[in-house]
Order: structure tokens, then sequence, then C-alpha cells
């Protein structure tokens, strides 16, 4: 089975602060994702990485940044929080030969206060 | 721009009843389009694929490119399908998808 695994499920920051949020995928998928979830909005794409080192904006990646310094491992960062990141984040991974299917963490819960 | 529209945020039927959650797409490719499931308190997942043209759970989706339409149907909802569901447009662009609002569908007894 696929296992992406979001090391935090519940966090709760002040505004200012810096913000690691770390996923880790065991099946040596190229592909991988960060989206943020918010009820009626759907789920919006905030940076997707192809391969290591590389990184490509989503829908909305204003406020955030992301590191992929190995396959398994993409981490996303809010430089600065602020109380508009207070958001679910779900972190998916895709592989070669699966049509685009992909596979999510459990999810990461922030709170910006 | 590829674009998915679910136009129902919420729908709620009976036990036994048949449900239909649409799904509108706008895409200038080819596309592949996913119907994914979230469980309460469980990860989102997919539950099918237009390309695989399989039924799950007693699901199934039919890509209209007529209509641009991929609507998930279920002939008989039971409670256990109470979930929010999303559709999905993924483009070759490694992978990339773009997923509607979603729909919270509600069965009750």
């Amino acid at each position: 089975d696929v296992k992406v695994t979001q090391s935090s499920r519940y966090l709760v920051k002040r505004t200012g602060e810096k913000v690691f949020l770390e996923c880790v995928q065991d099946m040596d998928h190229e592909n991988m994702f960060w989206y943020r979830q918010d009820p009626g909005l759907g789920l919006r794409l905030i940076y997707f990485s192809y391969d290591v080192k590389m990184k490509e904006k989503g829908d909305i990646p204003e406020g955030y940044s992301v590191s992929r310094e190995k396959k398994e491992r993409f981490s996303l960062i809010l430089e600065s929080a602020s109380t508009n990141q207070t958001s679910m984040y779900l972190c998916a991974s895709s592989g070669p030969g699966v049509s685009g299917e992909l596979f999510f963490g459990e999810g990461s819960r922030l709170t910006v206060l | 721009a590829q674009r998915v529209t679910q136009p129902e945020k919420l729908l709620s039927v009976f036990k036994g009843a048949p449900v239909e959650l649409k799904c509108n797409y706008s895409y200038s490719g080819s596309p592949e389009l996913f119907w994914y499931v979230q469980y309460s308190r469980q990860r989102l997942q997919l539950l099918l694929r237009h390309i695989s043209r399989e039924s799950i759970k007693g699901f199934t989706a039919d890509l209209n490119k007529g209509e641009t339409s991929f609507h998930l149907k279920k002939p008989f909802a039971q409670e256990e399908d109470s979930a929010m569901y999303y559709c999905a447009l993924s483009n070759t662009n490694a992978g990339k998808s773009t997923f509607g609002d979603g729909t919270t569908l509600t069965v009750k007894p």
C-alpha cells in the first residue's frame, strides 16, 4: 500500500511564525503535491514537484515555499504565517503509469492565531 | 485553463434512492477524470477513474465529452456512502490535478 505520511496532524501557530509541514512517501513516486482544503473551495494546489530539487507553482503559491531535497520528502514552508493561512493542508504523491492518480496523506490542520 | 465544476455543495437522499453527483469540466485537451472520496476522519482516496470504466462500491461514472461531464451515479444509495466527493481532472503535466469544490453527500436512513 502506498503510504503518504504527514508528520504533524494538528498545529497551532501565532501570526508571523515560520511553519514547516513535512510530508514523506514510501513508494518512490516522482511527483509530489501540496494542496490546501477549505470548505466550499475544494482543493487548491499550492506547489508541486516532479523531481528532486524541482518545484512548480500551483494556483495559490503566494505566502508559501517548498523544499524537495530527497525524492521521498516534500516540505511546505510558511515563512511568516498569517491568519488567512489557517486551513487543512494535504500532501499527495503520484508516480508514472497511474495516469495521475493521487495518493493523499491524512492532512495537517493548521491554525494561525 | 482547466476547470472543474460541481454545482451541488450539499446533496441529501434517502437510503435506497438513486444518487447522482454532477461534475462538469473544461479542458482543451483529452482529459483524465477521477472521483475522489473522503469519509469522515479518513484520508482522501480515489474512488474511480474514467479510463478504467469500472464500478466501485456500486458507483459508476461515464465521461460524456459532448456535454463535458463526468457525473457519478449509484442506483441505490447506502448510509455508508455519506462522505465528501470531489471530481478531479488531471493533465499530463506531472499529473497535476484540478479539483472541483466538492459535494457533501448525506444518505438518510
